[in-house]
């Protein structure tokens, strides 16, 4: 069976910073793309960033709002795909979603996802 | 960045009615469009990629369709545990965006 699971996450202080993983199994992680989304209490999905597969570089893309704050990083050999948040504000709190990356050609769809864990920011 | 617009945001039905939720997109994505499934508390189901193509294992009541900016999600006959918020997403370019969501809830 495919699956993702995430851990990592809890309640931290504005301006610290939190690590969340996100495990694989049941596929083969270092051939895919991973990514990162985030749902706020009560709102909508956010796209928060991806890592490419080391065959496609292990280049990473992010979002406006995350940039220059948060890495993703990826250490195949664990199939371990991590979260780095830095300087968190207390608008990311949100439960934060890992999930597998299918590229084919341009187009890209998401599945399965993992959990997701809750991160919280508040002092 | 690319908007997406659904509507309806949310809707009553019955089991056994047939629904449809729509998705417009500010601009025109091809058919780089993703439809996903979310019960509460738990994570999103990817139910339909690239606009018209179902997910392995979901069911064959569920269907996509459309291209350029507008699509839709279509539920043929509404199942007990159909009833969810869903979610349309573009995968046309980065930051890929998602619609707000449409919450199907039981008349």
């Amino acid at each position: 069976e495919v699956q993702l699971v995430e851990s990592g996450g809890g309640l931290v202080k504005p301006g610290r910073s939190l690590r969340v993983s996100c495990t694989g199994s049941g596929f083969t992680f270092g051939a895919y793309a991973m990514s990162w989304f985030r749902q706020a209490p009560g709102k909508g999905l956010e796209w928060v960033g991806f890592i490419r597969s080391k065959a496609n570089g292990g280049t990473t893309e992010y979002a406006a709002s995350v940039k220059g704050r948060f890495t993703i990083s990826r250490d195949d050999s664990k199939r371990i795909a991590y979260l780095q948040m830095n300087s968190l504000k207390t608008e990311d709190t949100a439960v934060y979603y890992c999930a597998r990356q299918t590229v084919y050609a341009v187009d890209n769809w998401f599945d399965p996802w993992g959990q997701g864990t809750l991160v919280s920011v508040s002092s | 960045d690319i908007q997406m617009t659904q509507s309806p945001s949310s809707l009553s039905a019955s089991v056994g009615d047939r629904v449809t939720i729509t998705c417009r997109a500010s601009q025109r994505l091809t058919s780089y469009l993703n439809w996903y499934q979310q019960q509460p508390g738990k994570a999103p189901k990817l139910l339909i990629f690239a606009a018209s193509s179902l997910q392995r294992g979901v069911p064959p009541r569920f269907s996509g369709s459309g291209s350029g900016t507008d699509f839709t999600l279509t539920i043929s006959s509404l199942q007990p545990e159909d009833f969810a918020t869903y979610f349309c997403q573009q995968s046309y370019n980065t930051p890929y965006t998602f619609g707000q969501g449409t919450k199907l809830e039981i008349k």
